[in-house]
């Protein structure tokens, strides 16, 4: 069965404090993992899609890399609007679901 | 140009009732998920749609049943309500290519069963 957690759970940083997030899965037969955001009252709003091992994305102040078992979400510098929950989903071959990770709930103190 | 719209935003329903919630999808997209995301956890999906059928299910009983329109538009229904249903319902869109997997989500439906 397809499986992803996250830690940690809540995570508390001060303005311009860099930090990582961590997403690790278990799926068969991997096609991507993505990344997402989302605010309080809203929808997850799409960031990043990994597909292999070794493989970088960056946007802004976020940069999410990618192994064999598990994915990183680098913030550097952060400010206090990127306060959110970052979620990690999986997709497997084959399939249409994705499946979420619990979220990271970020608060970026000014 | 729209996004993903979801309505009601809200909904207050008691046990044993029934709830229709809608969504109309981003302008180009003909794929529709529905997602269940109860209070500190992520998504969880319910089932999609494409082309007017159910495409692919996850793990939730009968009671949950959808239908998607010519218009790509879709209803997720749900019968003989319980307490544990309470959550934010999601409805994702996408277009139906394989090089284009970013889902776009709506607000969701707070369903509140009492």
């Amino acid at each position: 069965e397809d499986q992803v957690t996250q830690s940690p759970e809540a995570l508390r940083l001060q303005e311009g404090e860099s930090s990582s997030l961590n997403c690790s899965y278990t799926v068969s037969g991997l096609r991507g993992l993505f990344w997402y955001r989302q605010d309080p009252g809203k929808g997850p709003e799409f960031l990043f899609t990994l597909y292999s091992a070794g493989e970088e994305k960056e946007k802004e102040r976020l940069k999410a890399t990618l192994t064999k078992k598990e994915s990183f979400l680098h913030i550097t510098a952060p400010k206090p609007e990127d306060s959110a929950t970052y979620l990690c989903a999986v997709r497997r071959n084959y399939g249409q679901n994705f499946v979420f990770g619990p979220g990271t709930r970020l608060s970026v103190l000014p | 140009d729209a996004g993903v719209t979801q309505s009601p935003t809200h909904l207050i329903k008691t046990r044993g009732q029934q709830v229709t919630l809608r969504c109309s999808p981003k302008s180009g997209h003909d794929t529709v998920s529905w997602y269940q995301q109860a209070l500190g956890q992520g998504p969880q999906f319910i089932f999609q749609y494409y082309e007017e059928e159910e495409r692919q299910r996850g793990n939730f009983p009968d009671r949950f049943s959808g239908h998607q329109f010519p218009n790509y538009s879709s209803e997720l229904n749900v019968n003989a309500l319980l307490l544990g249903d309470s959550a934010l319902y999601l409805c994702a869109s996408s277009p139906q290519t394989r090089n284009n997997e970013k889902l776009f989500f709506g607000s969701g439906t707070q369903l509140s069963v009492l």
